[in-house]
């Protein structure tokens, strides 16, 4: 069975430092990745994914992740985090070998910038 | 740029009414999906749609029903709704293999 974990609820880090959201994965076969964001009162919206290829992906908003097949990890970094940054992060895992429509999402870590 | 749209932003319902929740996407995608957003549990698979009139079962069906006559439109249903039903609904649509791309949001609060 397909499982996602972001094991943090709320990450807090100061403007101008670099951010990490962790998350990790289960899935039988090979994964899709992905990481979303959500703003206050608005649906998710699409940052980055990986599905094949170079294990560091990069994405919207200066955002970057790096996939690591021996933890199952698939964190979410930034180098320098600013107070825009503020919101709700999901990740997400989809099994590309069964050709599974399902997308599971981790619980959310809220992510909170301060000036 | 993908545009998903959802009837309504929020929405105030008294128990035992019949709701009807539209989705509209404007990519001609294949894939729609509901789910709904609770704090705590992230976004939980209500159904999802592989084509015109084609509709599977998500991890939390009971209470709800689907239809999707046109690619371009899915229709969630609260035959009868309950106050466990309040919630966000996040309706989504997708080309294969692909990232999702998601509507606006439904804040649905059943009294």
């Amino acid at each position: 069975a397909q499982s996602v974990a972001q094991p943090e609820d709320q990450v807090n880090v100061a403007e101008g430092n670099p951010l990490t959201v962790k998350c990790t994965y289960s899935v039988s076969g090979n994964p899709y990745l992905f990481w979303y964001v959500q703003y206050p009162n608005r649906g998710l919206q699409f940052l980055l994914k990986y599905i094949t290829g170079d294990n560091l992906v990069k994405g919207s908003y200066g955002f970057e992740a790096e996939f690591n097949k021996s933890q199952t990890s698939f964190h979410l970094k930034k180098p320098s985090a600013l107070v825009s940054d503020s919101a709700l992060y999901f990740c997400a895992v989809r099994d590309s070998d069964t050709g599974g429509f399902k997308t599971i999402f981790g619980a959310g870590t809220r992510l909170f910038v301060k000036a | 740029d993908v545009k998903v749209t959802q009837s309504s932003r929020y929405l105030v319902k008294r128990t035992g009414e019949k709701v009807f929740l539209e989705c509209v996407q404007d990519m001609d995608h294949e894939n729609m999906f509901w789910y709904r957003q609770d704090p705590g549990l992230g976004l939980r698979l209500i159904y999802f749609s592989y084509d015109v009139k084609m509709k599977e079962k998500g991890d939390i069906p009971e209470g709800y029903s689907v239809s999707r006559e046109k690619k371009e439109r899915f229709s969630l249903i609260l035959e009868s709704a309950s106050t466990n039903q309040t919630s966000m609904y996040l309706c989504a649509s997708r080309d294969r293999g692909r990232e999702q791309y998601f509507g606006p949001g439904t804040r649905l609060t059943v009294t």
